[in-house]
């Protein structure tokens, strides 16, 4: 059965430094999402993304968050200049509207972030 | 707007026992609901969807879920809990239409004792 990829699955880094989360969504999937979810917390909408632009986004998006499909396949969260605060487990999920089942998000294992 | 409350963040059932785990949501609009379940170091896994065709929904591993309108509730329910079970459950809301964001609740950790 397909699924989505995330990696990796575990990522320590250094306060102020860039981090790139990789995805590989399901691959007829045309939509695609970032979601975190911080230790102890509830899942948190990040970001979604559609024909190469961005669909919607929630306010914790904001200028240090950038997204991108750089091929056919990946999809990426990058964040400019991590703070401590971004440590979470970062869910990567896609969906297929053409299929009739567009409601389904399905998600990666997703990519626990670490920032020290 | 819309959001999901989910009562509980702590489930403990016997095994074989009924297990009720609880969601209640606000929405302006007609929503699509979903139960997702996670397993220790794992994704989020679909276990149903409500999209207001019928009103109980059976998902996957025996569970279901009653969507109902007039109580704003949508409970999971499983007749006979089995040790596999224990794991942590997320009610959603999914926003502005089929392709919307999903905004979750808290989680339920359901533990099941032999």
């Amino acid at each position: 059965e397909p699924e989505v990829t995330q990696t990796p699955s575990h990522q320590v880094t250094q306060m102020g430094q860039e981090v790139i989360l990789r995805c590989v969504p399901i691959s007829n999937h045309l939509y695609f999402y970032w979601y975190r979810q911080i230790l102890g917390q509830k899942v948190e909408f990040l970001v979604s993304f559609y024909n190469n632009e961005i669909s919607e986004k929630s306010e914790i998006f904001d200028d240090q968050f950038s997204v991108e499909r750089p091929d056919g396949s990946n999809f990426t969260l990058k964040i400019r200049s991590t703070k401590l605060e971004d440590s979470a487990m970062y869910f990567c999920a896609s969906s297929d509207w053409t299929s009739g089942s567009g409601e389904t998000q399905y998600f990666g294992p997703g990519t626990r972030l670490l920032v020290l | 707007a819309q959001s999901v409350t989910q009562l509980g963040s702590h489930v403990s059932v016997s095994e074989g026992a009924l297990v009720l785990l609880r969601c209640n949501y606000s929405s302006s609009v007609p929503p699509y609901l979903f139960w997702y379940v996670q397993y220790p170091n794992q994704g989020l896994q679909l276990l149903l969807k409500y999209t207001s065709a019928a009103t109980l929904v059976k998902g996957i591993n025996g569970f279901e879920a009653e969507f109902k309108k007039s109580e704003t509730s949508f409970h999971l329910t499983k007749p006979s809990a089995h040790m596999s079970d224990a794991a942590e459950y997320f009610c959603a809301v999914s926003v502005g239409g089929s392709q919307g964001n999903l905004i979750f609740g808290k989680g339920t950790k359901l533990s099941v004792k032999p």
